[in-house]
């Protein structure tokens, strides 16, 4: 019963480097999506998936890239990093199906925090 | 302007009182309204849902939403310390596939 899985739990990266962040679930949830969190700032939408080979840009999504090969997978990659992508990172997924019958909760990974020097 | 704003606090109470947290929002389009809790370097996690307007009650918490004024409201009865935390709103449209959310309150209880 693992839920949202998020690897790594820290990273700092040079700017310029790439890095690409990891988020599985397990729960079979059509949606994924991807935040950031920056003091005062709450969780800003980067890019999200409503199904495998299916994803669409949120508020934030300059300097990122998402795919989605399978259902359980929503990788963020971070093409040219960048000092102002200092963050953290959290992953959600939600049932489609879920939803439509009540049941409309994300479920959060615990995070990536990641340091751009 | 943010499409939904939320007070960063802090809001600092006694033990046993009643936190009082809200949000409003500017999108009318917004059909689900979530209330989740974050503790220090934790993921959020789900405290209450509602959809369009109205009250829900689950234990300490009750959630009202009020459409007409685009205005949704936390109450947390007989407050404890383990409640001290960040408490986020958020909302979705009726597809329900992305949140928006409010920038978070810090909530303090004190012993």
């Amino acid at each position: 019963n693992a839920g949202v899985t998020q690897t790594p739990k820290f990273q700092v990266l040079k700017t310029g480097q790439s890095m690409t962040l990891q988020c599985a679930q397990d729960m079979n949830h059509e949606y994924m999506s991807w935040y950031r969190q920056d003091p005062g700032m709450g969780l800003r939408l980067i890019h999200y998936s409503v199904g495998a080979g299916i994803t669409d840009q949120g508020e934030v999504p300059n300097g990122y890239n998402v795919s989605r090969s399978t259902t359980e997978d929503f990788p963020l990659r971070l093409l040219s990093a960048a000092p102002s992508q200092t963050s953290v990172y959290f992953c959600a997924s939600s049932s489609r199906t879920g939803i439509h019958k009540g049941n409309y909760g994300y479920t959060f990974g615990s995070g990536t925090r990641l340091t751009v020097v | 302007q943010k499409e939904v704003e939320q007070d960063p606090g802090p809001l600092s109470v006694p033990e046993g009182a009643i936190v009082s947290l809200n949000c409003t929002y500017s999108n009318s389009a917004f059909q689900y309204f979530m209330w989740y809790r974050q503790y220090s370097r934790k993921g959020p996690e789900l405290l209450m849902y509602t959809y369009s307007s109205g009250n829900k009650e689950d234990g300490r918490f009750t959630a009202q939403v009020d459409k007409s004024s685009k205005y949704i409201s936390l109450f947390i009865r007989d407050s404890q310390p383990s409640d001290s935390a960040t408490y986020l709103c958020a909302m979705s449209g009726a597809a329900g596939n992305k949140l928006t959310f409010g920038g978070g309150t810090r909530v303090l209880v004190k012993p």
